[in-house]
């Protein structure tokens, strides 16, 4: 159980468009899921918190403009960068929180994008 | 002081060795604790979670001191797939039971044959 997917797993584009990077709870229901980004050799960073029918929580620094989170149902949450750079380049990774006390979570396998 | 402290090695044991990783975190209002690793160009898997004084699964055992604000891994009879970044991630709880998880760096561990 406590399955997250996340597509596309890579994705090259040219700077200036928009990729959008959707990840999926498979067998249980996320009211929230989060999104991160890892540089080379660094560590996870918390980007922002997806709510399920309400707005992202952004983290001091990420640009909510530029980052678009749409968490449209319990199953979904979509990450987009807009105007894509090569500075964008990253490792993206989501993560769902399994419901109750526990408040663990489960990380999708990534996404990597390469900007031109 | 950064909020997640750990040692990032990397640790070369050889096989069949006994490991341990130490991690000191700073917010003491942290209730839970996460043991994950990482393998290269990999998500992060969730090892072990840590609600009271420590936990214990097969080979891996943690050990919670809040006094202290500091949890360890140890890990027995290392094999050569235990080869990977162990990631100590506290959760900061926030309001309505969500909760970040606040990752350091890792400590990373090479078990050699």
């Amino acid at each position: 159980g406590a399955v997250v997917s996340q597509h596309p797993s890579w994705v090259i584009c040219k700077s200036g468009t928009s990729v959008k990077i959707e990840c999926r709870s498979l067998d249980f229901q996320a009211t929230t899921m989060f999104w991160y980004r890892q540089f080379p050799k660094q560590s996870l960073m918390l980007m922002a918190t997806s709510n399920e029918g309400s707005k992202a929580t952004y983290e001091q620094g990420v640009e909510k403009d530029k980052f678009l989170i749409n968490h449209a149902s319990l199953t979904l949450s979509t990450l987009t960068v807009t105007s894509a750079h090569p500075e964008d380049s990253s490792f993206y990774i989501c993560s769902a929180r399994v419901g109750g006390a526990k408040n663990e979570q489960f990380f999708g396998p990534g996404t990597r994008l390469t900007v031109l | 002081r950064k909020e997640v402290e750990q040692d990032p090695g990397p640790f070369n044991v050889p096989e069949g060795a006994t490991v341990a990783f130490n991690c000191t975190y700073s917010n003491s209002a942290s209730q839970s604790f996460f043991w994950y690793r990482q393998d290269c160009r990999k998500e992060p898997k969730l090892l072990m979670s840590v609600y009271s004084s420590g936990n214990e699964d097969g080979r891996f055992t943690a050990q919670l001191n809040r006094a202290s604000q500091y949890i360890s891994l140890l890990i027995r009879d290392s094999k050569l797939s235990d080869s990977a970044t162990y990631l100590c991630v506290p959760l900061t709880h926030g309001s309505g039971n969500t909760g970040k998880l606040i990752f350091g760096q890792g400590t990373t561990l090479q078990v050699k044959p």
